[in-house]
């Protein structure tokens, strides 16, 4: 089964620039999410969907940021216009809620994609 | 909202020497702890996790342990290997919430 697929992996934009991510989640998980790391730290959450809701997007620098999540499945987190400061490696992950597994013990198992990460000039 | 601390920040350790990485939490109703492993430019992968209904969990050379009433968890990693070396990072969760990172701790095994 294939893992989380994100892509660009690799992105250099110069600043004010758009830039886009895109991430395809393990075929039935329902619930997407899309973290910042930056170097040295843990992952920080940007965005958490569940099915095609944000449930939780107050992270989210909604100023610049924007992200989507159609028809449940794969989703794009983008930035527009890009600054300085958004270099760092954008992770997406996804998992199954508890109310998808139906098990409160199959609950929270997170995987990962290889992330994308962008470095502005 | 939920914290998570993680020490050490960075870890030497030899190699076939034992490595400790500690975690504490804030939020009491957190209900499930994974570790993930971090090797240089790759995706955090998941090593062993651990459920409130359990205070150990082992898996080959690694163990979790987790106090529920001093609220932290920790990672044991036993005749650790160069291959160990790597961002250890943990994890806490609770029902309905969002997973919340500790800033990671960096292990190197030496030979």
């Amino acid at each position: 089964e294939a893992g989380v697929v994100q892509s660009p992996r690799y992105k250099i934009i110069e600043k004010k620039q758009p830039v886009a991510f895109w991430c395809n989640p393990i075929s039935g998980h329902n619930t997407l999410y899309w973290y910042l790391q930056n170097l040295g730290q843990g992952p920080e959450l940007l965005i958490r969907y569940e099915n095609e809701e944000a449930v939780d997007d107050s992270q989210l620098p909604k100023d610049r940021f924007s992200a989507e999540r159609l028809k449940g499945v794969d989703s794009t987190l983008k930035i527009q216009p890009a600054e300085l400061g958004d270099s760092a490696v954008y992770l997406c992950a996804s998992s199954l809620s508890w109310s998808a597994s139906g098990e409160p013990s199959r609950t929270g198992e997170l995987f990962f994609g290889e992330g994308s990460r962008l470095t502005v000039l | 909202g939920e914290n998570v601390e993680q020490h050490p920040s960075t870890l030497s350790v030899q190699e076939g020497d034992s490595a400790v990485i500690k975690c504490t939490y804030s939020d009491s109703a957190s209900n499930y702890f994974p570790w993930y492993k971090q090797e240089l430019g790759k995706r955090p992968q998941l090593i062993i996790d651990i459920r409130s209904n359990v205070g150990e969990k082992k898996d080959q050379r690694i163990a979790v342990t987790l106090n529920k009433t001093a609220k932290h968890f920790s990672l044991h990693i036993t005749e650790t290997q160069p291959e160990d070396s790597a961002v250890y990072f943990c994890a806490a969760l609770s029902l309905g919430q969002n997973f919340v990172f500790g800033p990671g701790t960096r292990l190197s095994v030496l030979p």
